[in-house]
């Protein structure tokens, strides 16, 4: 079946430093792919988005570009900012034999110290 | 718009009873759901609606009864709470229907659930 797998947190960076956090995917059908971000005690927003391959979702300086070679997603920013901080999930939409499927991976948890 | 609005933010329930979280979204949006935050976990699907009359069972159905009456609203229903349904709750819609897979979901702002 469909799964997403993210890298396990937490990750701890210094202000203005380079951040990765990899994602990777299984699917059966074409899926849409989006990076949400949760900040604390709030519920999730949609930082960015890509629907088909070599496409790149930008957003805040934000960057991932779907890689339907790899099967990954990965999430990168060139200079974290401490307000940066929140937990980062990477999701796919799938619609597999006609049922709509949207799944999450496990959440990577940032850090930024100033 | 006030977006997806989620009622309680807060709740404890004790072992067996029973309660019903509201969601409402003012963006008529077709495509419904409830997830569940737990650590480690990320979120899982509960229950989904495609449209009013229409639901359809998640990752994680048991002990939990949906219905969508109306576009707007998609209550979740626990029949008898167990501590095992102590999460983090979520309500999101989107603009998709069945048919479209790309379009992104709207939280709520969750409402937290602890079952002594």
């Amino acid at each position: 079946g469909d799964s997403v797998t993210q890298m396990e947190g937490p990750v701890t960076l210094s202000e203005e430093a380079f951040l990765t956090i990899n994602c990777t995917y299984t699917a059966t059908g074409y899926p849409s792919l989006f990076w949400y971000v949760q900040y604390p005690g709030e519920g999730l927003q949609l930082l960015l988005k890509a629907t088909k391959a070599d496409d790149k979702g930008s957003n805040k300086g934000f960057e991932a570009t779907y890689r339907k070679e790899t099967t990954s997603f990965h999430l990168e920013k060139g200079s974290v900012q401490v307000s940066d901080s929140a937990v980062y999930f990477c999701a796919l939409s799938d619609q597999p034999s006609g049922t709509y499927k949207y799944i999450f991976g496990t959440g990577t948890r940032l850090k930024v110290l100033a | 718009n006030a977006g997806v609005t989620q009622t309680p933010k807060f709740q404890v329930l004790k072992t067996g009873q029973s309660m019903t979280l509201q969601c409402a979204q003012d963006m008529n949006h077709e495509y419904m759901s409830w997830y569940r935050q737990d650590p480690g976990m990320g979120l899982r699907l509960i229950h989904y609606s495609v449209g009013a009359g229409i639901t359809d069972q998640g990752e994680v159905p048991n002990g939990y009864n949906v219905s969508r009456s109306t576009t707007e609203d998609f209550p979740l229903r626990l029949l008898s709470a167990a501590p095992s349904q102590t999460s983090v709750y979520f309500c999101a819609s989107s603009r998709g229907t069945a048919k479209s897979s790309y379009n992104e979901q709207f939280f709520g702002p969750g409402t937290r659930l602890t079952v002594l």
